[in-house]
């Protein structure tokens, strides 16, 4: 089966930790994206990489780190520096990086830090 | 002005009923544009793309008006399953959103037996 999975799906976290949440798709799509979600509001962009070894931050990527060393795989560091870490993070793939194609997302990780 | 606006709602209709959304958007170079369906605590799911000559997907409509920069979504004959949150998607245009996606927050539908 195709698709984009998200490991765990809940994480508790202690304040002044680092956490990385695992992205891996087998769709074969180049572009791969970060989203965080807050109750209540839309999506925001923290990272996306359009090509393995290339990533650009998003609107949000304060406190936040990523690495794309394989095509499959999208991992994002959550840091200590992020000063309001619990929300519900997305992870999702498209064909290319060019926006002009639809995105698959993962079931997403609900992250709290207390 | 947001670059993609929905009304939030909720929207609440009876089974049966035919209802519709809007969406705004605000760059004029804009080319793609998506539908997606979100449940609670869940992710976001593609429910359909926006072509130029306007699309029909079974009981969903989706239209696109470039001249007035919206786009719609009609649903008819509603059903309790189709309770959720409808997020209107255009892909970014230039310099600072090329090969991003821009999501609206989101209308909330209410489906009541």
């Amino acid at each position: 089966d195709g698709g984009i999975t998200q490991s765990p799906k809940y994480l508790f976290r202690k304040e002044g930790q680092n956490v990385t949440l695992s992205c891996e798709q087998n769709l074969n799509h180049d572009a791969m994206y970060w989203y965080r979600q807050d109750p209540g509001q839309g999506l925001r962009l923290i990272y996306y990489s359009q090509i393995v070894n290339d990533f650009q931050k998003g609107d949000i990527a304060e406190g936040y780190s990523v690495s794309r060393e394989k095509k499959e795989s999208f991992p994002l560091t959550v840091t200590s520096a992020q000063k309001n870490p619990t929300a519900f993070y997305l992870c999702a793939s498209s064909i290319s990086g060019a926006g002009r194609y639809e995105q698959y997302f993962g079931p997403g990780t609900r992250l709290t830090v207390t | 002005r947001k670059e993609v606006e929905q009304d939030p709602g909720p929207f609440n209709v009876p089974e049966g009923a035919t209802v519709a959304f809007n969406c705004t958007y605000s760059n004029s170079a804009s080319q793609s544009f998506f539908w997606y369906r979100q449940d609670c605590r869940k992710e976001p799911k593609l429910l359909m793309s926006v072509y130029s000559s306007g699309n029909e997907d079974g009981r969903f409509t989706a239209q696109l008006n470039r001249a007035s920069q919206y786009i719609s979504l009609l649903i008819r004959d509603s059903k309790l399953s189709d309770s959720a949150t409808y997020l209107c998607v255009v892909n970014g245009y230039g310099s600072s959103n090329t090969g991003k996606l821009i999501f609206g927050q989101g209308t909330t539908l209410q489906v009541k037996p």
